[in-house]
């Protein structure tokens, strides 16, 4: 167990439908980043945040959006989806910007 | 922005060494990662240089050159168990996220 925790661990939809990722980080851990990774795929920046506040975006979708929540849990909304959002979707801790994640086991996203 | 190349399938027998190379470019650089990952698992960190240089750890070191935009990562005495996709990462223009390449299979056979 690294200590981030994602939920769920897989979720089966269909297109047009809208989905959110839960992230629970590491204990202490300030920064949470979220990351898409579709099949043979490296790992997609999404967004960043940081003890509640936006801090970066990457290659984000409209359709998709996050928030972090007081007690520092995180969630990544999903909207519209289409048959190319099927992915696997991380989401990363670290008690600092950009250093020391560490990752949760993922959620397997498959739309049909 | 960032972009970082690393080959995409590196092959290699156990007892080897193999050797993960990775050119980058980005804007203010803040130092270099390595990450691995177990197909369909969570990447987990192996190494971060900030200086130029060799860093060991274990069966792994990592080496950077800031001048070539350049660093690899070697994994010696390779086992079965080292099959996976090896990632580098760059921290992006702001200072707060790690991009990543688009990561080098490694298949280790016996």
């Amino acid at each position: 167990d690294s200590g981030v925790t994602q939920t769920p661990k897989h979720l089966i939809t269909a297109t047009g439908q809208r989905v959110t990722l839960r992230c629970s980080p590491r204990s202490g851990d300030l920064s949470v980043y979220w990351y898409q990774q579709s099949l043979d795929q490296g790992l997609q920046f999404l967004i960043q945040y940081y003890n509640g506040e936006e801090r970066a975006k990457g290659n984000i979708l409209e359709r998709f959006s996050a928030q972090q929540f007081p007690d520092l849990h995180s969630e990544l909304n999903l909207s519209s989806l289409e048959l190319g959002d099927s992915a696997l979707y991380f989401c990363a801790s670290s008690p600092r910007q950009g250093d020391g994640y560490t990752f949760g086991s993922g959620t397997r996203l498959t739309v049909v | 922005g960032q972009s970082l190349e690393q080959p995409s399938e590196v092959t290699a027998v156990e007892g080897a060494i193999v050797q993960i190379n990775c050119t980058y470019q980005t804007s203010g650089f803040y130092g270099l990662s390595w990450y691995q990952q177990h197909d369909g698992g969570a990447p987990t960190f192996l190494s971060y240089n900030a200086l130029d240089g060799l860093e060991e750890t274990g069966r792994f070191s990592s080496f950077l050159s800031r001048s070539d935009s350049y660093g690899y990562l070697l994994l010696q005495e390779l086992q079965m168990k080292d099959s996976a996709s090896y990632f580098c990462a760059v921290i992006n223009q702001a200072g707060t996220a790690l991009i990543f390449g688009k990561g080098t299979t490694l298949s280790v056979s016996s």
